[in-house]
This record gives structure tokens, C-alpha cells and sequence, in this order.
């Protein structure tokens, strides 16, 4: 019931394209959904992360989409680039400063 | 905004050592700090959670006495892998919990490359 499912596993997208990253849960008690960007040899770095009361959050190029009857979430990038080739983990915590529960983590490639 | 410093960023050490990773809060207290471990194209495991002036809370799995949690100020987390052998080798990422007036959200450090030769 911890889990939290992320795919893909891999992911090509010309630069300029959309990229999906998807996300589903099963504890409904999860509050708090965050994405990160990891870069090869650091740490993750937080993205954007939305909470259960709105169905959309939009930061510049990134949005989340969020399902709460279906339990799930989805990562959009828009107009993607190359400094966008990162592996992507969708995270999901109780809320509180309690623990977060990482997906598989999605590598994102952004081709030229 | 919140900065975690990891250090060091990459040890080598030899099998049998001992290796310290030290997490500092630079601009706030960090109350709760999580540990995690990476593998190479894998997802981050939580090690263990550790709450200032407290003792740690270990995962299932984890060897408390061989990855020795300290928390003992709100600015500085510890992590040290005793008698550490090659399987131990693996990327090392500490976290803070940056509490209510940050609602909720957490830093990560820059992780640590630990190789054990």
C-alpha cells in the first residue's frame, strides 16, 4: 500500500516535445505528491509538488496533473530541452515532515 | 531557500574502515533528517529516520549497528559506516523535513559516493 508506480522507465523526446512522466498510488492517506530532478552524481532537487485539494499545478514548463479518484499523477514538461535529460522521481509522504515514498524514477533523454 | 551540505562528496576507503558522512542544515533547523542509499539507475531507499536528540528509526533490513545514525543538534546529521566492505559501496543522499513554515516540503544534500576498495 506504500507503493507508488512510476512509468515509463525511459523516455526519448525531441526537443520542443511534451514529456509524460506518470505516477499511481494506492494510500490514500498520501497528501503531499512531489516531483524531483536528479542529475548523474547529485542529490534530487525539487521540481514541483502539488497537494490533493486541486487537480492542476502549473510552474513554468512544468505541470502536474493530479487524479484523486483514480490516484493518480502525471509530470507534464512542455517545449522539453536538453538540459532536461535528468532522471525524474515522483514522490509521495503523508505530509507532516513524515517519510517520502519514491517511484522507479523515469530517464528522460531530450534529443536534439 | 534551504540548503543541506553533504560532505564529502566522494571517499574512497579501504575494506574494514570506518567512513562519516556529515549533513548540515546551513539556513534553518532541521529537526528530521532521513538517509537514504542509491544504486546505480535505481530509486532512492530510505535507510533510516533520524529525529534531533533522538535515536534513529531504521528500515527494515537496514543494520542499525553498522550504519550508525547521530542527530544530535538541529544543524548536523551524521552517518557512519562502520567496517564498511565493497557491497557497501553505493551513492549516500541525506534529506530534511523543512516543516510547517516551508509547508512540509523537504532538501535533499548533494550525496556522497562512497567506494570501498
Amino acid at each position: 500500500q506504500q507503493q507508488v508506480k512510476q512509468s515509463p522507465q525511459s523516455l526519448i523526446v525531441q526537443k520542443g516535445g511534451i514529456s509524460i512522466i506518470n505516477c499511481a498510488y494506492e494510500n490514500t492517506a498520501f497528501d503531499y505528491f512531489p516531483w524531483y530532478q536528479q542529475f548523474p552524481g547529485k542529490g534530487p532537487a525539487l521540481l514541483i509538488a502539488i497537494r490533493p485539494d486541486v487537480s492542476e499545478k502549473k510552474e513554468g514548463r512544468f505541470t502536474i496533473s493530479f487524479n484523486k479518484s483514480a490516484k493518480q499523477f502525471s509530470l507534464h514538461i512542455m517545449d522539453s530541452q536538453p538540459g532536461d535529460s535528468a532522471t525524474y522521481f515522483c514522490a509521495a509522504t503523508t505530509g507532516g515532515g513524515n517519510k517520502l515514498t519514491f517511484g522507479t524514477g523515469t530517464q528522460l533523454k531530450v534529443e536534439l | 531557500g534551504a540548503v543541506v551540505s553533504q560532505h564529502p562528496s566522494r571517499v574512497i576507503c579501504k575494506s574494514g574502515t570506518s567512513v562519516k558522512i556529515e549533513c548540515r542544515s546551513l539556513d534553518f533547523q532541521a529537526t528530521t533528517m532521513f538517509w537514504y542509499r542509491q544504486f546505480p539507475k535505481q530509486s532512492l531507499m530510505l535507510m533510516a529516520t533520524s529525529n534531533e536528540g533522538s535515536k534513529a528509526t531504521y528500515e527494515q533490513g537496514v543494520e542499525k549497528d553498522k550504519f550508525l545514525i547521530n542527530h544530535a543538534s538541529l544543524t548536523l546529521s551524521t552517518l557512519t559506516v562502520t567496517s564498511a566492505h565493497p557491497e557497501d559501496s553505493s551513492f549516500y543522499i541525506c534529506s530534511a523535513s523543512l516543516g510547517r513554515e516551508a509547508n512540509y516540503g523537504y532538501t535533499f544534500g548533494s550525496g556522497t559516493r562512497l567506494t570501498v576498495v
